[in-house]
């Protein structure tokens, strides 16, 4: 079983409109969560962390269910620059993203279409 | 402020020869990882660096590959007798000490092993 596991898409989405990825991961010790995104032959930057209690940041929500081992992101009204790929990614250290190993997933692709 | 710097951007080798790839890290990270992504894949943890260092190498995936920091800064990632699997884009990463710090990757440099 893959360590972190996402539904690689494609998603293809007109504008405006409201799409949820989903992403599951199996250590049950993970303590640290994030989103990434990743333009078409650039390199991943950080979207957003995901706290326990749920976080918003404008257009994109993040929610983490522990007991389910389950992360998920949420993007409302979709813009044409949205389109991109999304990795779900965990780490087994503290909220501290650059001092202990992240494990990616493969990524969901979203085009957002006009 | 200047990113991660990779070079060089594009490597293309003969199978069996030997390659080095360098990275610079954003001035005073004292972080630095590699990762590998083949396409279709999400980033794949290779080295980490905290200082001069290596403190976890479990994802290098055979003792053809080797990583060194000697100063704290600049990394190289050296890959011996290259084989066509290795073939992908191979990312650095840089961040700074302590909790709450993304990391922030360079463009990669893409190996391609003929």
């Amino acid at each position: 079983r893959k360590e972190v596991e996402q539904d690689p898409g494609p998603f293809n989405v007109p504008e405006g409109a409201t799409v949820a990825f989903n992403c599951t991961y199996s250590n049950s010790a993970s303590q640290s969560f994030f989103w990434y995104r990743q333009d078409c032959r650039k390199e991943p930057k950080l979207l957003m962390s995901v706290y326990s209690s749920g976080n918003e940041d404008g257009r994109f929500t993040a929610q983490l269910n522990r007991a389910s081992q389950y992360i998920s992101l949420l993007i409302r009204d979709s813009k044409l620059s949205d389109s991109a790929t999304y990795l779900c990614v965990v780490s087994l250290g503290p909220s501290g993203a650059g001092s202990y190993q992240l494990t990616f997933g493969k990524g969901t692709k979203l085009s957002v279409i006009p | 402020g200047a990113g991660v710097s990779q070079t060089p951007s594009n490597k293309v080798t003969e199978k069996g020869k030997y390659v080095e790839l360098r990275c610079d890290p954003i001035s005073g990270h004292t972080a630095l990882y590699w990762y590998r992504q083949s396409l279709g894949q999400g980033p794949e943890f290779l080295i980490y660096f905290q200082g001069t260092g290596a403190a976890d190498d479990s994802g290098l995936p055979n003792d053809r590959f080797f990583a060194v920091r000697p100063e704290g800064s600049v990394s190289t990632l050296k890959i011996q007798r290259t084989e066509r699997g290795d073939s992908a884009v191979y990312l650095c990463a840089s961040s700074p000490q302590g909790a709450g710090s993304p990391l922030h990757f360079g463009n990669g440099t893409r190996l391609t092993v003929t």
